[in-house]
């Protein structure tokens, strides 16, 4: 079946290092890859698309990076702030593309001041 | 351009009732997605709607149930609540596919005693 996992729960990063998230699934080729940041008590906000022809994407102080070969995805935040401190969430369409989308379950980034 | 609202933000209900949840897109989107969000489940798609029809389905029950209006507001139902159906409900709009940029609203917390 198909399966999505975010690396970790929970992650602490010092302020003004890159915090670095991670989404893996098996057992299918998403057409494209989404992450979004939800606070508590709020819906998710979306942040960046990234496409399966597509290496790698940015804004502002995020990127993100999606490997088809090792079914990865990757989400940096560079200089981080306390303001970052969220639950990221990752996001990929189903393999046969009939528009339903998963979700990972979430890692809850703390940014240390 | 006013977000996306839902109504109520919280709700309890006791087993067995019924409740209907409400949400307002975006003005001009056309796409409406549910979802159900559980700690243990994370964000899980319950139905899209699209020009007043059901255009997919979560794994969900029957139970679950929802409908759009010409002016693409959104109602979904729970029939005959259990107390794992105690959740954050979130409403998504997106222009014309929920595989486009979802925008989300706040939720509704619903608990079941």
């Amino acid at each position: 079946s198909q399966k999505i996992e975010q690396n970790s729960e929970a992650l602490n990063i010092q302020e003004g290092k890159t915090a670095t998230l991670t989404c893996n699934y098996t057992n299918y080729s998403p057409a494209y890859l989404q992450w979004y940041r939800q606070d508590p008590g709020r819906g998710p906000v979306f942040l960046l698309l990234i496409r399966e022809n597509e290496k790698e994407k940015r804004k502002e102080r995020l990127k993100v990076t999606f490997d088809t070969t090792l079914k990865q995805s990757l989400f940096h935040i560079t200089a981080s702030q306390p303001a970052d401190s969220a639950t990221y969430l990752c996001a990929l369409d189903r393999e046969n593309r009939d528009d339903k989308i998963i979700f990972g379950k979430g890692t809850r980034l703390h940014i240390l001041p | 351009k006013a977000g996306v609202t839902q109504t109520p933000r919280y709700l309890i209900k006791t087993r067995g009732q019924q409740v209907t949840l409400s949400c307002s897109p975006i003005s001009g989107h056309r796409s409406v997605s549910w979802y159900q969000q559980t700690p243990g489940q994370g964000l899980q798609f319950l139905f899209e709607y699209f020009s007043e029809t059901q255009r997919n389905k979560g794994n969900f029950p029957g139970r679950f149930s929802g409908r759009q209006f010409s002016n693409s507001r959104s109602e979904m139902n729970v029939s005959t609540l259990e107390l794992g159906d105690s959740a954050l409900y979130l409403c998504a709009s997106s222009l014309e596919r929920n595989t486009d940029t979802q925008y989300f609203g706040p939720g509704t917390r619903l608990t079941v005693l």
